[in-house]
């Protein structure tokens, strides 16, 4: 497809579960973004990826929570020993450059039991 | 610290009715701005993205206008329909390194046939 690709769409866990969200970008962007979006809350910046920099890791809430892009294009976010507050919309997003417009993919809910 | 706060937080008009959604930020030292649309239970859809040398920017329907002196942004929609409604987010970039954008809580239109 053309647009930024997430996986799974849905996921139920239990609390002290460790998951992986899945993020497919447009082909050829070169930036990759994670955001959280919480019930009734607001887009919370998660990670940021550049190319070949070292991402920004500034939003990530806790140690628990990681991501890695592998090949400059598909990235995964874990949260590991998942808590009922990180239960939210994870949104990935992708954009030509650093800093460029951004399109995002329909998101991957996750509710922790 | 970059805050972004969208007013009203709803809004209901009649169809037909030419409305403006209204952003406002704290630091105008942005690189960029983006309108965005959210659908419930969707990821954003990017409709507008303004960058800080620009004073508007038009695609069909809406059109979006930046202040930065006054940090301000507005998104104009024209003759509004009943597919219109949507929650309608901004987001501001504050510089060609920073990946993180800034998002106001967004403003939930209803347009009424």
């Amino acid at each position: 497809g053309a647009g930024v690709s997430q996986s799974p769409s849905n996921k139920v866990t239990e609390k002290g579960k460790d998951v992986e969200l899945r993020c497919d970008p447009i082909s050829g962007h070169t930036a990759l973004y994670w955001y959280r979006q919480s019930l009734g809350q607001g887009l919370e910046f998660l990670i940021y990826f550049q190319g070949n920099s070292a991402p920004d890791k500034s939003g990530l809430p806790s140690d628990r929570f990681s991501a890695e892009r592998t090949g400059g294009s598909v990235s995964t976010l874990t949260i590991q020993r998942t808590q009922q507050e990180d239960s939210a919309v994870y949104l990935c997003a992708s954009s030509p450059r650093g800093a460029g417009e951004l399109f995002f993919g329909e998101g991957s809910r996750l509710t922790v039991l | 610290k970059q805050e972004v706060t969208q007013i009203p937080a709803a809004l209901s008009v009649p169809e037909g009715e030419n409305l403006v959604l209204n952003c406002s930020f704290t630091d105008s030292a942005i690189y960029n701005l983006q309108w965005f649309r959210q659908d419930p239970g969707k990821g954003l859809t990017s409709l507008l993205l303004i960058q800080s040398s620009q004073r508007e920017q038009t695609s069909g329907r809406l059109n979006a206008s930046l202040d930065k002196s006054s940090g301000r942004s507005t998104l104009y929609i024209a003759a509004s329909q009943p597919g219109d409604s949507a929650t309608y987010l901004c987001a501001v970039r504050q510089g060609t390194n920073a990946g993180k954008s800034t998002f106001g809580d967004g403003t939930t239109l209803t347009v009424k046939p």
